[in-house]
């Protein structure tokens, strides 16, 4: 079936970096965007950015344009969502989701990882 | 950036009672060119990630219990469950994917009376 599977869960110092991995199975990877998004304790979701796993092309929500890198590993079928200079403020889930329409970016989301907790404390 | 914004925060409904949730955004949704609405709505449970319901407004997603709909066009947009049953308990959120970046809603709570 199709799904995707997270890394487990991150515990970061502030100024530190996390790297969540996201690996896809039950489909053609290359065909589908993915999205990364998360939720902060007891709020709502918020869009990071999305990748092409076939060029690697990406694009960022403003926000955390410097800090957010997205990338992909066609051989394995995993994207990789990386942010630097953590704060207390990034402590979340952070969700990796398949873009619905083959071939399409900025839609919206069919499958979803479990999620990764990852929290950010001294 | 497009706010989303739902109303109400929560909601209790009586088992087989009609749930209506409402979503607004702050432009137009509705492309012209194609007569589309790009909205999509999420059920989310406790400790559980999205599940797609509703995109293009009012298209049920493959599997969804048709007591499940969507409506509105525009700005302002509405999702109702016609009989509440136990396993709607959750949290529904609206998404817009008109343009960049994505946003959703802050999430309406769904819980029985």
């Amino acid at each position: 079936q199709v799904q995707l599977v997270q890394s487990g869960a991150e515990v970061k110092k502030p100024g530190a970096s996390v790297k969540v991995s996201c690996k896809a199975s039950g489909y053609t990877f290359t065909n589908h965007y993915i999205h990364w998004v998360r939720q902060a304790p007891g709020q709502g979701l918020e869009w990071m950015g999305i990748i092409n796993p076939n060029s690697g092309s990406t694009a960022y929500a403003q926000k955390l344009q410097g800090r957010v890198t997205m990338t992909g590993d066609t051989s394995s079928s995993t994207v990789y969502m990386e942010l630097s200079s953590l704060r207390s403020e990034d402590t979340a889930v952070y969700y990796c989701a398949r873009e619905k329409v083959p071939g399409t970016p900025f839609y919206y989301m069919d499958v979803w990882g479990k999620g990764t907790t990852v929290t950010v404390s001294s | 950036d497009i706010v989303m914004t739902q109303s109400p925060d929560s909601l209790a409904v009586s088992l087989g009672e009609r749930a209506t949730i409402n979503c607004k955004s702050s432009q137009s949704v509705l492309y012209s060119s194609n007569n589309k609405n790009y909205l999509a709505w999420y059920q989310q449970k406790p400790g559980q990630p999205p599940k797609l319901l509703i995109y293009w407004a009012s298209t049920r997603e493959s599997g969804v219990p048709d007591r499940f709909s969507g409506s509105g066009s525009g700005t302002d947009f509405t999702l109702t469950i016609s009989s509440l049953q136990a396993e709607d308990v959750a949290v529904y959120c609206c998404q817009q994917y008109y343009t960049t970046p994505i946003t959703f809603g802050q999430g309406t709570r769904l819980e029985i009376k």
